[in-house]
């Protein structure tokens, strides 16, 4: 089982649905989750990042943590064709003796069509 | 602002030629990060670095080595290029703590021939 998980995608919404990506990790004890998006030919910046359990909401972005489940999603609201991009969650397995390491997913092709 | 810049954007080597990747972050992080990224692969870590002279392997370390002697820049080096070594390089800084982001630089496309 790979570490960290992502749907395999590519997935396609019309603009103005909702885009649901989601991730999965096989180490209990991540405490930190991280959604980054990658546009083609970019390296990944920092959209979202949740440490506790519930819903977190940023502007059209809402990432939602279950960690009895081991598991972490992004929704985007209102998809813009700006969105279309790769989408890589990150987790940090061990607190602080990590060094802040984080392990990736292998990504998620979003595509907003109009 | 945080700021992570690379030496070069595109890089093109010859087989056996050395090479030097350099990184340099203005935020005063502790912990620098070298990774490659390949279609179907993702992000691979390479090595990373987490003070002054201070490095471990990351998954992939075979083929490469670092060198960190100032706490801004860290050095990612191909002892011997190889066509398989054709990749996206990424660098990332992040504090200290586990729950601080990592901050890429632009990444460095690199093709060996």
């Amino acid at each position: 089982q790979k570490e960290v998980e992502q749907n395999s995608g590519p997935l396609s919404v019309p603009e103005g649905a909702i885009a649901s990506l989601n991730c999965t990790y096989s180490d209990r004890v991540s405490q930190s989750f991280f959604w980054y998006r990658q546009y083609s030919g970019k390296s990944p910046e920092l959209i979202m990042s949740i440490y506790s359990n519930g819903d977190k909401e940023d502007g059209r972005f809402t990432a939602q943590l279950n960690k009895a489940s081991q598991y972490v999603s992004l929704l985007i609201r209102d998809s813009q064709p700006s969105d279309s991009a790769t989408y890589l969650c990150a987790v940090n397995g061990r607190g602080g003796t990590s060094y802040g390491k984080l392990t990736f997913g292998q990504g998620t092709i979003l595509t907003v069509h109009p | 602002d945080v700021k992570v810049t690379q030496s070069s954007r595109y890089l093109v080597k010859r087989t056996g030629e050395k090479v030097f990747l350099e990184c340099v972050q203005d935020m005063d992080h502790e912990n620098m990060f070298w990774y490659r990224q390949d279609p179907g692969l993702g992000l691979r870590l390479i090595y990373f670095s987490y003070d002054v002279k201070m490095k471990e392997k990351g998954d992939i370390p075979e083929g490469y080595s670092v060198s960190r002697e100032k706490k801004e820049r860290f050095s990612l080096i191909l002892e011997s290029a190889s066509t398989n070594q054709t990749s996206m390089y990424l660098c990332a800084s992040t504090t200290v703590g586990g729950q601080e982001t990592q901050y890429f630089g632009p990444g460095t496309r690199l093709l060996v021939l």
